[in-house]
């Protein structure tokens, strides 16, 4: 009964790989987003989709590509993954703007 | 200057202490105010959302919001080893973008 759900859990991979995240929500929402949290804790915005439209692109590189076939799913390919992608990964969902986000439990990206 | 500042800590408390977390802002158009937990591994869940200043109560959590002074504060009555975890405020202006603080690690010990 899992509300947010992501895959894998762990992603460990070389330098200049291509992998891909996947997200799926079965709580109705409009809203789906991805976050980065770094080793410091900071989680910070990448994407946001609202009804499998994109509304916020933050500052990420091109190699970052998010897809949304449908609302209660948000996937997130990283190509020419680098060092400095290594982090963990959250997929999130909110019902309408402004109401709280429910997050997944994370994919810890390691880049080797 | 980072726009939400949070302690990171850790903050080290015994059990049944009550414990005080806060966060500042710099951003006075923040309107929608929220605090997350985060075990270990684990995503952030909600905890408390608030909309403009005051105070909201839910059980042993009780978030305040001051505007005036830019200043958040989650307290946490009768703290227990259980709520050892990652603290996150949050805020937005509106619309679907999220500020989040650092995080304070709180740990209550038996």
């Amino acid at each position: 009964d899992t509300a947010v759900s992501q895959t894998p859990k762990y992603l460990v991979t070389q330098m200049g790989n291509d992998k891909s995240i996947k997200c799926e929500q079965n709580l109705g929402h409009d809203t789906m987003y991805w976050y980065k949290q770094d080793s410091k804790k900071f989680l910070k915005i990448m994407f946001s989709y609202n009804n499998k439209e994109l509304i916020i692109n933050e500052t990420v590189p091109n190699r970052f590509s998010p897809k949304s076939p449908d609302k209660a799913h948000l996937n997130l390919h990283i190509n020419s993954l680098e060092l400095g992608d290594s982090a963990v990964y959250f997929c999130a969902s909110s019902q309408v703007i402004n109401s709280p986000l429910h997050f997944g439990n994370g994919t810890r990206l390691t880049v080797t | 200057q980072k726009e939400v500042e949070q302690d990171p800590g850790p903050l080290s408390v015994p059990e049944g202490a009550i414990v005080s977390l806060n966060c500042t802002y710099s951003n006075s158009a923040f309107q929608y105010f929220m605090w997350y937990r985060q075990y270990s591994r684990k995503g952030p869940e909600l905890l408390m959302y608030t909309y403009s200043s005051g105070n909201k109560e839910d059980g042993r959590f009780t978030a305040q919001v001051d505007k005036s002074s830019k200043y958040i504060s989650l307290f946490i009555r009768d703290s227990q080893p259980s709520d050892s975890a990652t603290y996150l405020c949050a805020m937005s202006a509106g619309g679907n973008m999220l500020t989040f603080g650092g995080g304070t690690r709180l740990m209550v010990k038996p």
